[in-house]
C-alpha cells in the first residue's frame, strides 16, 4: 500500500525553481524516501533518495523535515524536458517492492 | 551501454494466446522485478526474484508466469488465464538485498489485446 500523499498536479514557469511536496507521516525509522519520475510512455527514472538527511545531486535537492513526516523535492531550475508525473515513495532498506502511487503530474510551463 | 532493455516496445496478440515479454539487463544485479501499469495508475508488483532459479509472487501474479534461468534474464509471461492483460509492463533490477536497493527500470513494453 502507497504510504505517501502527493497533490494531484503541479504547474511551474520554466526556469523556475519546482517544489513537490510529499507527506509520509507514518514513515518508520529505517524507511528510505525515495523520488521517481515517468515521462509518459517511459520507465520510471530515478532521482534522488534519502534518509534524515537533505540530499542533493546533479538532478535534484531532497529535504526532509526533521520528523520525516514530509519531505520536498526541489527541482532547482525546472525546464520543459522535467514535463512528467513525480512518484514520491517510502519504503523500508531491504524491502522488495516500491509502491508507487499516483504521484504529482508536473507541468513545466514556457 | 549498460542498462535494462525490454522488447518489444509494443506487442499485439489475440485474446486467448499467451504472450512472452523480454527483460534483460547487464548491470549485474541479482534482484530484479516485473510492475503492471494501467492507465492513470501506479505500478503494481507481479513477480519479483532475489537470485537465480528463484521468484516470489508480487501483490497480482494471478495469470501470470517467470522464470529466472539466468542472472541477466527474467521472461514474464502472460497466460490466457490473466482476465485484463492490456497494460504498460515493466521491468526493473536492483543490486539485491542492500541496505540501499535503488531499481532501475527498462523503457517498458505496451501489451495490447485484441
Amino acid at each position: 500500500d502507497a504510504k505517501t500523499t502527493q497533490p494531484t498536479s503541479m504547474d511551474c514557469a520554466e526556469g523556475r525553481a519546482a517544489n513537490l511536496p510529499c507527506n509520509h507521516s507514518t514513515i518508520s525509522g529505517n524507511e528510505y524516501v525515495y523520488w521517481y519520475r515517468q515521462i509518459h510512455s517511459q520507465g520510471p527514472q530515478y532521482i534522488i533518495h534519502g534518509l534524515k538527511n537533505n540530499e542533493t545531486n546533479e538532478m535534484a535537492s531532497l529535504i526532509i523535515t526533521e520528523d520525516r513526516k514530509s519531505s520536498t523535492l526541489i527541482l532547482p531550475h525546472a525546464t520543459l524536458r522535467d514535463t512528467a508525473v513525480y512518484y514520491c515513495i517510502v519504503r523500508e532498506n531491504t524491502g522488495n517492492q516500491f509502491y508507487f502511487g499516483t504521484g504529482t503530474s508536473l507541468t513545466v510551463i514556457p | 551501454d549498460g542498462g535494462i532493455t525490454q522488447s518489444p516496445k509494443y506487442l499485439f496478440r489475440k485474446e486467448g494466446q499467451n504472450v512472452t515479454l523480454s527483460c534483460e539487463q547487464n548491470l549485474n544485479h541479482d534482484a530484479m522485478y516485473w510492475y503492471r501499469q494501467d492507465p492513470g495508475q501506479g505500478l503494481r508488483l507481479i513477480y519479483y526474484s532475489q537470485i537465480v532459479n528463484d521468484f516470489q509472487k508480487g501483490d497480482i501474479a494471478e495469470g501470470y508466469s517467470v522464470s529466472r534461468e539466468k542472472k541477466e534474464s527474467f521472461p514474464l509471461t502472460v497466460t490466457s488465464a490473466q482476465k485484463n492483460p492490456t497494460a504498460f509492463y515493466l521491468c526493473a533490477s536492483s543490486i539485491g538485498l542492500a541496505d540501499v536497493d535503488t531499481q532501475y527500470f527498462g523503457p517498458g513494453t505496451r501489451l495490447t489485446v485484441l
